[in-house]
């Protein structure tokens, strides 16, 4: 169980295009979904924080108007990379809790985005 | 915010060793996990674990939440066990779930 589904796992395009990476949760219902990024040899950082039917949270230093953040459904968040450029090039990855507090993360297997 | 130190940075093991990777925390969580991540970028969750012990197979964890610190053990490592270990923490902040805070990682490499 708590299966999270996260599309494409690879998108390569060019500079000034907007991406868009799907989060689902498969099996469970998610108060809460996270978008982490990842630069290559560092740590996950936490971008953004987002509850159903609400606006996002997003952690301090990232641009709210370039990564734009939906979360439609239970099961659902979306995050759009707008006018993407080579240093938006990382890989993000989702995660998804069921609970409020003390409840584990599940993540979904990552998205690897490069602009050329 | 809360800090998350990971020892050691890296390990090197021949194939059959145990090893133990320690987290260290600055603050109160209501949420550890431990993850292996595989070398296609995949996070592997080893252990949800906010206090206590738990095993699975060859690897345990154990968190002593009173004094921040929680402690990852393989033993008989194998060539699949590489790769890079990470310890990661939702601050207790008292309200909902919280985005987690990871550790830099232990970057582990098992030698045949």
């Amino acid at each position: 169980g708590a299966v999270v589904s996260q599309h494409p796992s690879r998108v390569i395009c060019k500079s000034g295009t907007s991406v868009k990476i799907e989060c689902r949760s498969l099996d469970f219902q998610a108060t809460t979904m996270f978008w982490y990024r990842q630069f290559p040899k560092q740590s996950l950082m936490l971008m953004a924080t987002s509850n159903e039917g609400s606006k996002a949270t997003y952690e301090q230093g990232v641009e709210k108007d370039k990564f734009l953040i939906n979360h439609a459904s239970l099961t659902l968040s979306t995050l759009t990379v707008t006018s993407a450029h080579p240093e938006d090039s990382s890989f993000y990855i989702c995660s998804a809790t069921r609970g409020t507090g003390a409840s584990p993360q599940h993540f979904g297997d990552g998205t690897r985005l490069s602009i050329l | 915010g809360i800090q998350v130190e990971q020892s050691p940075p890296d390990l090197i093991l021949q194939e059959g060793a145990n090893s133990t990777l320690r987290c260290n925390f600055s603050d109160s969580v209501n949420n550890l996990q431990w993850f292996h991540q595989n070398p296609w970028g995949q996070l592997i969750n080893l252990f949800y674990i906010p206090s206590g012990t738990k095993q699975n197979g060859r690897l345990s964890a154990t968190t002593v939440a009173t004094e921040r610190y929680s402690l990852l053990y393989i033993s008989s490592s194998q060539t699949t066990d590489s790769g890079v270990y990470f310890c990661a923490v939702d601050y207790d902040s008292g309200g909902g779930a919280d985005g987690l805070t990871f550790g830099k990682g232990t970057h582990l490499i098992i030698q045949p």
